[in-house]
């Protein structure tokens, strides 16, 4: 079982306001990542991290930004939510190498007024 | 971007039935994946594949990595109600940045 937290679990947040979504894991992993997922859909991959200092946007732009100070934490942060924000945010790890398997965390369900 | 193409979409069985998913992609990975996800819960990983050719159980499950490195499948035997939630291959490319293409997903409904 994966050691991978994400808080808050829901959030509802009027227009405009900063947001900050927490990631965190016990395994040490290096590699960490962030995905944005409407209800039933396929996962898209927003960012990603390699290792401490290293942040990398994904595949579908996303106006967020990600932080990667400590191996074991990965905040993404929103400066001004708007409603097309509205998604579920995944965040996963891996320990990386050649074959990788991910873990995900629960997820935060994220809805902006 | 990378695709993989998951079927079926969808799926609604009565309890007891088989189920059989797949994934087909013209690209070549180096790692299959299969997770199932839950309404408002995060994927959780359920079988992993590392070798073409390999085919893996758990419990009911039972999945293989396909020899051309291009497809897998999925099977779970004798479902049962808690089966019911939505299943997503994901693959990791053999070459380029080591990140996972996620398919589509199959959403599994099962009548008692």
């Amino acid at each position: 079982e994966a050691d991978i937290y994400q808080t808050p679990r829901y959030l509802v947040i009027g227009t405009g306001k900063k947001i900050t979504l927490e990631c965190s894991q016990t395994m040490g992993h290096d590699k960490m990542y962030w995905y944005q997922q409407d209800p039933g859909m396929e996962l898209h991959l927003i960012h990603y991290s390699y290792g401490v200092n290293s942040t990398e946007k994904g595949d579908l732009s996303s106006e967020s930004t990600v932080s990667r100070i400590r191996t074991e934490h990965f905040p993404l942060t929103l400066e001004s939510a708007r409603p097309s924000h509205t998604s579920q945010y995944l965040c996963a790890s891996s320990v990386g190498g050649v074959q990788e398997t991910q873990y995900f965390g629960p997820g935060t369900r994220l809805l902006v007024l | 971007g990378q695709q993989l193409n998951q079927s079926p979409q969808s799926m609604f069985i009565q309890e007891g039935e088989d189920v059989s998913m797949n994934c087909t992609s013209s690209s070549i990975f180096n790692t299959w994946l299969w997770y199932k996800q839950e309404p408002g819960e995060g994927p959780v990983l359920l079988i992993a594949l590392y070798k073409a050719g390999e085919l893996t159980s758990n419990g009911r499950l039972t999945a293989q990595f396909g020899i051309t490195r291009k497809d897998s499948f999925l099977n779970i035997s004798a479902s049962i109600p808690s089966d019911v939630g939505i299943y997503f291959c994901a693959g990791q490319l053999i070459q380029g940045a080591q990140k996972l293409v996620f398919g589509q997903g199959t959403r599994l409904t099962i009548n008692p």
